[in-house]
Order: structure tokens, then C-alpha cells, then sequence
């Protein structure tokens, strides 16, 4: 079975400039999940999907911080303008739908920001 | 809220040595409980969990973790780690029976075992 797809591995950006991530679920599972994680830290929720709809997004700094999820599968996030406080690891994951594997995710390799 | 905290930043074994993590939650509901961990270059994955039933959960590498539900503590534990044990481990939680719940971690500690 494929495991959670995401790309780029490593981004360096200059502060106010734009970057984008992509990720790609395990396939059937309906939830996907953005999570930063900044050095020293645990993952942070930033957004929540179930399908394509938007279950979570009371993290995600909404001034600069997009994501979606059109056909409820693969999944985007953006950010612009860029912050020096982004700098961190976009970690994208994946679960079934199943009330006896809450809480139990998947995740990608995480995308490595760097903003200059 | 929800929160998570572990004790322990940074911790430092020779091999063969004994290790307890400790993980603290709050939170005023049922839950579940996880231990997550991170090797070097590789992503977060699942080490064991706890959903219900016995508080004395086995997991994957003989790592074992104990739900004291008084404490609202889930600490894991292994009897004698080996150099390949060195990673990042995360206690993470969320509330039980709630399908598509994010998980709510901890800030990590870090394992470093010496050969």
C-alpha cells in the first residue's frame, strides 16, 4: 500500500515571497490533516478535512495560510506572504474514517520550509 | 483544552539501559492515547496506542506503555533500548470514539542511545 505522497522534501524561500505544498493521502481515506511542526516542537494542527469539506481550522493563521482539498483527494497548502516564523515542517496525514482507529494517522516525510 | 505535556526534553542512555518516557494530558473526557515516533530521516509512526481495556499496552520493538487513568498519565517504558531506538518520540492524544479526530502531541522527546 502507498504511503501519504507529499512534495517538495526541502523549500528555502525569501520572506514575503510564495510557496505551496502538495500532499497525497493513502487512498480511501477520507480524512487528511496539515500539521507544522517547528523545530523542538510537536506537529501543530493547522487544517482538518473530511472529504473535501473543512472539519478544523481554528490554527490556520487565515492571513496567509490556504489550503484545500477540491475533489477529496490530493490536498494543497499555501502559504503567502511568507514569514520568517514559518520556517518549519509542513506534515500532511492521512486516516480512514472509522470511529476504532481514531486518532490513528498516517503521515508523509513532511515538507522541510526555510524561510531567508 | 486539550494539551499534552512530556517531561522529559532530551534524554541520554548507553544500550541496555532501561527508559521511561513520561506523558501527562489533560483533558476532561475519554480518550485515546498514542506514542508516535520519529527515527532519524524517517516520518512520524505509530509506536503503539491505547483505546480501551487493559492499561498495559505492547507495542511494536518492545516498547510498552501503562494508561494510569488517576494520574492522566500514559508513560512509555522499554526494559533495555539498543542503539537503533534513537529517534524522537511523541505522546499524543484524542478524544475516544469520534472518528476523524486530530491528534493533539506533545512537544517530543528526544532519545539518544550510545553503543
Amino acid at each position: 500500500e502507498a504511503g501519504v505522497a507529499q512534495s517538495p522534501r526541502y523549500k528555502i524561500i525569501e520572506k514575503r515571497q510564495s510557496v505551496a505544498f502538495w500532499c497525497n493521502p493513502i487512498s480511501g481515506h477520507a480524512t487528511l490533516y496539515w500539521y507544522q511542526q517547528i523545530l523542538g516542537q510537536g506537529p501543530k494542527l493547522l487544517i482538518q478535512f473530511q472529504n473535501n469539506g473543512v472539519v478544523d481550522d481554528s490554527q490556520l493563521p487565515k492571513d496567509r495560510f490556504s489550503a484545500e482539498r477540491l475533489k477529496g483527494v490530493d490536498s494543497t497548502l499555501k502559504i503567502q506572504p511568507a514569514k520568517l516564523e514559518d520556517s518549519a515542517v509542513y506534515l500532511c496525514a492521512s486516516s480512514p474514517f472509522m470511529p476504532s482507529l481514531a486518532g490513528e494517522l498516517f503521515f508523509g516525510e513532511g515538507s522541510r520550509l526555510t524561510v531567508l | 483544552a486539550q494539551s499534552v505535556s512530556q517531561h522529559n526534553h532530551h534524554v541520554i542512555l548507553s544500550e541496555a539501559a532501561s527508559l521511561e518516557l513520561g506523558c501527562n494530558y489533560s483533558y476532561g473526557g475519554t480518550v485515546n492515547l498514542f506514542w508516535y515516533v520519529q527515527y532519524p530521516g524517517q516520518h512520524l509512526q505509530l509506536l503503539l496506542k491505547y483505546f480501551s481495556g487493559d492499561p498495559l499496552v505492547k507495542g511494536i520493538k518492545g516498547f510498552e506503555a501503562e494508561f494510569i487513568k488517576s494520574k492522566f498519565s500514559f508513560n512509555l517504558r522499554k526494559p533495555s533500548v539498543q542503539w537503533s531506538d534513537t529517534a524522537e518520540y511523541f505522546c499524543a492524544v484524542t478524544p475516544a470514539n469520534q472518528a476523524g479526530t486530530a491528534l493533539i502531541f506533545g512537544k517530543g522527546t528526544t532519545l539518544s542511545v550510545s553503543s
